[in-house]
């Protein structure tokens, strides 16, 4: 089944650290770039990282640079983000999307996602 | 940054009836190398992930009901249910990926009248 499935969210104390994972299965990891995208509790979506299928090119939202730290591992079939310095204003659903493919283009869009791991900063 | 808005913010329709939601980008989206506008639709039902829906601005994705259809081009763009049916009641956004940082509009909410 093509999938991706977060772990790594919780509960965790202003300052602190996280390692989210997303675990992909049913695909070849090493053809897509991937990203992360959160909403924070009722709120709208909002992007956060992407990682190029190689590694090679990597891109954060302003909100978070500096701070996070977007990694893959296509022979485990895993992507990683690494967040450090939390704040409340972290909170939110983490998802792991796919980056789109169209006869081998990226079409810029996200066509699969998990179902979220949910990091709460709070003391 | 390229600033995603939505209109309206909600709205609610008949069953059968059609449904437009409308976005517009501060800048053109449009990448003149491929002629391909680079704004996606998503839909999202409460507890879920959103589901992609329309790429390049008026590709249905696989498996989406025609119902669904995109159109515009450039800075502004639209979303028609052309027959909203019970299960199409959620927030629908538009995303832009011409330029980092990847934005998405604020939503729209669609609800049966």
């Amino acid at each position: 089944e093509v999938q991706l499935v977060e772990s790594g969210g919780g509960l965790v104390q202003p300052g602190g650290s996280l390692r989210l994972s997303c675990a992909v299965s049913g695909f070849t990891l090493s053809t897509y770039e991937m990203h992360w995208v959160r909403q924070a509790p009722g709120k709208g979506l909002e992007w956060v990282a992407w990682i190029s299928s190689s590694a090679s090119a990597i891109y954060y939202a302003d909100s978070v640079q500096g701070r996070v730290t977007i990694s893959r591992d296509n022979a485990k079939n895993s992507v990683y983000l690494r967040m450090n310095s939390l704040r409340a204003e972290d909170t939110a659903i983490y998802y792991c999307a796919r980056a789109g493919l169209d006869r081998e283009v990226t079409t810029g869009s996200f066509d699969l996602w998990g179902q979220g791991t949910k990091v709460i900063v709070s003391s | 940054d390229i600033v995603m808005t939505q209109s309206p913010d909600s709205l609610a329709v008949s069953l059968g009836d059609r449904a437009t939601i409308t976005c517009k980008s501060s800048q053109s989206v449009l990448f003149s190398s491929n002629n391909k506008d680079y704004l996606a639709w998503y839909q999202q039902k409460p507890g879920q992930p959103p589901k992609l829906l329309i790429y390049w601005a008026s590709t249905r994705e696989s498996g989406v009901p025609d119902r669904f259809s995109g159109s515009g081009s450039g800075t502004d763009f639209t979303l028609t249910i052309s027959s909203l049916q019970a299960e199409d009641v959620a927030v629908y956004y538009c995303q832009q990926s011409y330029s980092t940082p990847l934005t998405f509009g604020p939503g729209t909410k669609v609800d049966i009248k």
